[in-house]
């Protein structure tokens, strides 16, 4: 079974506009850590946000924040007045630590910003 | 903090050749983690240390592939022989604690 699933392979975005981006996993274990990463055309991982299960508000950087609603399972990454730069690949991982913590990545969301 | 550096960034190699990529994690960092990025398969997880111990190298493809992790500061993915299926971005990462994990540039693997 897959442990992170992002069901929308591409999507695109009015510059300006917010943009959510979904994240849904799978895991028995109580302590768990979500990660988003943004790959470029260039081709780098840069991270982006973190949420720890046991963190009860969702987490923000700048324009990014993340929708958390655990007993959904889903973390959901948010965009705020997306830019041209945003544009690019965006994963979702998951660190379990009875997995010895290492990430486990979704298949990606391919976002385009429309100018 | 130059981050994690993998080398070389490119690497194109004929079928049957030996393919060594290399990575050098951030000082401090303890942990360190091998990826394969493919279109077909995505991110896979294909060995990782803990303090240059081998924890889980079940994700190795087959045993054509090796890695070692020497001393905290260095480490190595070979392939051998390598196949034109082998064609991926290799990423390395290293982690010191839970929260973080930072990814080096990648290695482009072209096998013709």
């Amino acid at each position: 079974a897959q442990k992170i699933t992002q069901t929308q392979p591409g999507m695109f975005v009015q510059e300006k506009e917010a943009v959510t981006l979904d994240c849904t996993y799978d895991t028995s274990d109580q302590s768990y850590g979500l990660f988003w990463y943004k790959q470029p055309s260039s081709g780098e991982m840069i991270f982006l946000i973190y949420q720890g299960s046991y963190d009860e508000q969702n987490a923000t950087e700048g324009r990014y924040s993340l929708n958390f609603q655990k007993a959904r399972k889903s973390a959901n990454l948010v965009i705020s007045a997306s830019q041209l730069g945003d544009s690019a690949m965006y994963f979702c991982a998951m660190r379990e630590p009875n997995a010895g913590n290492m990430l486990t990545f979704g298949g990606g969301t391919r976002l385009m910003v429309k100018p | 903090d130059a981050g994690v550096i993998q080398s070389p960034r490119h690497e194109v190699t004929e079928m049957g050749q030996e393919v060594t990529l290399r990575c050098k994690p951030i000082s401090g960092h303890n942990s360190l983690f091998w990826y394969r990025q493919t279109m077909m398969r995505g991110l896979e997880l294909l060995i990782y240390f803990n303090n240059n111990v081998p924890i889980d190298d079940s994700g190795m493809p087959e045993d054509r592939f090796s890695a070692k992790m020497p001393n905290a500061s260095f480490s190595t993915l070979k392939i051998q022989p390598s196949e034109p299926r082998d064609s991926a971005v290799y990423f390395c990462a290293s982690s010191r604690q839970r929260n973080g994990y930072t990814f080096g540039s990648g290695t482009r693997l072209t096998v013709v």
